[in-house]
């Protein structure tokens, strides 16, 4: 199975300006997390997608947004972008049955934003 | 409130030392244990996980962790390290019969192997 892929793997932006990034899960996953990750916070949790509907979010401000499509695709928005969201953004997918003892998470390459 | 703890920010080693890197964690119901990896320029991938039955798991690369419910900690371990062990490592933990993005992270133990 391909793992899974998030596009693209680098960007850089100004402050002020928007950007969005995709994540593409494993075939199947239905579970679709975000984390930002930075050398001081290590990974911190932004939101879950499970069947298009955001089912947890993480405690960061409403210029963090994501949704995801029907096929499981998900993408993930910031707005109005600041120094500090410079970091690596990690997308990881689960299979997530229900009843499942054990979820585990795949992770993606991460997208590396800059914000100059 | 769940959370996990990494005791050690940043470990040095010499090739064919032995390793041990701490991970500590409360939460007082069934929990699901995790060790992954991150190699420089890579992304994060799994060594091991522990749900339930032998206390002591064996994961990739002659990696294993050992659960001790009474100290509430998953150490991983591994008898001689190589160069190529050099990377992040993060243990997370999350409560059993729960949505993956329950699951927390430590603050990772940076490791780096001297040749």
């Amino acid at each position: 199975k391909a793992g899974v892929t998030q596009t693209p793997r680098y960007l850089i932006k100004t402050r002020g300006q928007q950007v969005t990034l995709s994540c593409s899960p494993i075939s199947g996953h239905r579970s679709v997390s975000w984390y930002q990750q930075t050398p001081g916070q290590g990974l911190q949790f932004l939101f879950e997608y499970f069947s298009e509907t955001q089912r947890n979010k993480g405690n960061f401000p409403g210029r963090f947004s994501g949704r995801q499509f029907s096929n499981s695709r998900s993408e993930m928005n910031v707005s109005t972008l600041e120094l500090g969201d410079s970091a690596l953004y990690l997308c990881a997918s689960s299979f997530d049955r229900v009843g499942l003892s054990i979820q585990t998470q795949y992770f993606g390459p991460g997208t590396r934003l800059l914000v100059l | 409130a769940q959370s996990v703890s990494q005791h050690n920010h940043h470990v040095i080693l010499s090739e064919a030392a032995s390793l041990e890197l701490g991970c500590n964690y409360s939460y007082g119901g069934t929990v699901n244990l995790f060790w992954y990896v991150q190699y420089p320029g890579q992304h994060l991938q799994l060594l091991l996980k522990y749900f339930s039955g032998d206390p002591l798991v064996k994961g990739i690369k002659g990696f294993e962790a050992e659960f001790i419910k009474s100290k509430f900690s998953f150490n991983l371990r591994k008898p001689s390290v190589q160069w190529s062990d050099t990377a992040e490592y993060f243990c997370a933990v999350g409560p059993g019969y729960s949505s993956a993005s329950k699951i927390i992270f430590g603050s990772g133990t940076r490791l780096s192997i001297r040749p």
